[in-house]
C-alpha cells in the first residue's frame, strides 16, 4: 500500500495562476521534504517542512513563490504561486521514517505544465 | 566537482546481462541511498547502505566508506528494470539528501 498520497498526479495551469500540491502520509512523520525536478534533471530540494514551525527553504527558493504549509504530522501542501511555464516539473513530495527502516519514500510526484 | 558522481550516464543492455552502476561521493555520509525513478516520476527506495552489502532480490548494493564508492548490480537484467536510477547521500540524521545525476538504464528484449 502507498505510503504518500499526493496529488494531484498532473495539472496544466494558465500562466500567472496557482496550484496547491498536497501530500498525505499514512503515518506521523517529523520531516516532510518537498523537491523538484525539472526536465531531464536530478531532483532539487526546495525546502524541508516542519511540523508547527515555518518551513526551511533552500537558496532559490523562497515563500512568497512557494509557500508550504504543515498543520499536522500527517499532511503537507506546497503550492506553486503566480506560475510562468519556467515552473513546468515534477514536484514531489518525501519523507524518511526510522520506524519503517530508515527507509525514503516518495509522493507519485505532480506533473505541471504552465502555459 | 558535483558532491555525488555516477557513472555511467546511460546504459542500454540486451536482457540477461549483469548491470554495475557506479556512484563516488566526496563528502562525510551518514547514509548513502540507491533509488528507482521509472518514467512518469515515481520513485522507489531500493537500498539504504552506511556499510558492507545488502541484496533484495536481483539486485545488490555495496558501499567501500573508505573508497568513498558505491555500486549498484542487477543481475539477470529484463525489460522491467529499464528505469533511471539514482544515488543519494545524507550527510547527517536529517535526511536531507545530496543527489546524483542518475542513470538511465535501457534493457532490450
Amino acid at each position: 500500500s502507498a505510503v504518500i498520497s499526493q496529488k494531484p498526479s498532473r495539472d496544466i495551469c494558465q500562466r500567472g495562476t496557482s496550484l496547491t500540491i498536497q501530500c498525505q502520509v499514512d503515518s506521523q512523520v517529523t520531516m516532510m521534504f518537498w523537491y523538484r525536478q525539472q526536465p531531464g534533471q536530478s531532483l532539487t530540494l526546495i525546502a524541508t517542512a516542519n511540523q508547527g514551525s515555518e518551513a526551511t527553504y533552500e537558496s532559490g527558493f523562497v515563500i512568497d513563490k512557494f509557500p508550504i504549509s504543515r498543520p499536522n504530522l500527517t499532511f503537507s501542501t506546497l503550492t506553486v504561486s503566480n506560475m510562468s511555464p519556467e515552473d513546468s516539473s515534477i514536484y514531489l513530495c518525501s519523507v524518511a521514517t526510522v520506524a519503517r527502516g530508515e527507509k525514503l519514500f516518495f509522493g507519485s510526484g505532480t506533473q505541471l505544465s504552465v502555459l | 566537482k558535483n558532491e555525488v558522481e555516477q557513472s555511467p550516464q546511460n546504459l542500454t543492455a540486451q536482457e540477461g546481462e549483469f548491470i554495475t552502476i557506479n556512484c563516488s561521493y566526496s563528502v562525510g555520509i551518514s547514509a548513502l541511498h540507491w533509488l528507482q525513478q521509472h518514467p512518469g516520476g515515481g520513485i522507489v527506495s531500493l537500498f539504504m547502505l552506511s556499510s558492507g552489502k545488502k541484496k533484495h532480490g536481483r539486485l545488490i548494493a555495496t558501499i567501500n566508506i573508505q573508497e568513498k564508492h558505491s555500486s549498484l548490480h542487477i543481475t539477470a537484467s529484463h525489460p522491467r528494470d529499464s528505469a533511471v536510477y539514482i544515488c543519494a547521500v545524507t550527510r547527517d540524521s536529517n535526511y536531507q539528501l545530496i543527489w546524483g545525476a542518475g542513470t538511465k538504464l535501457i534493457i532490450k528484449p
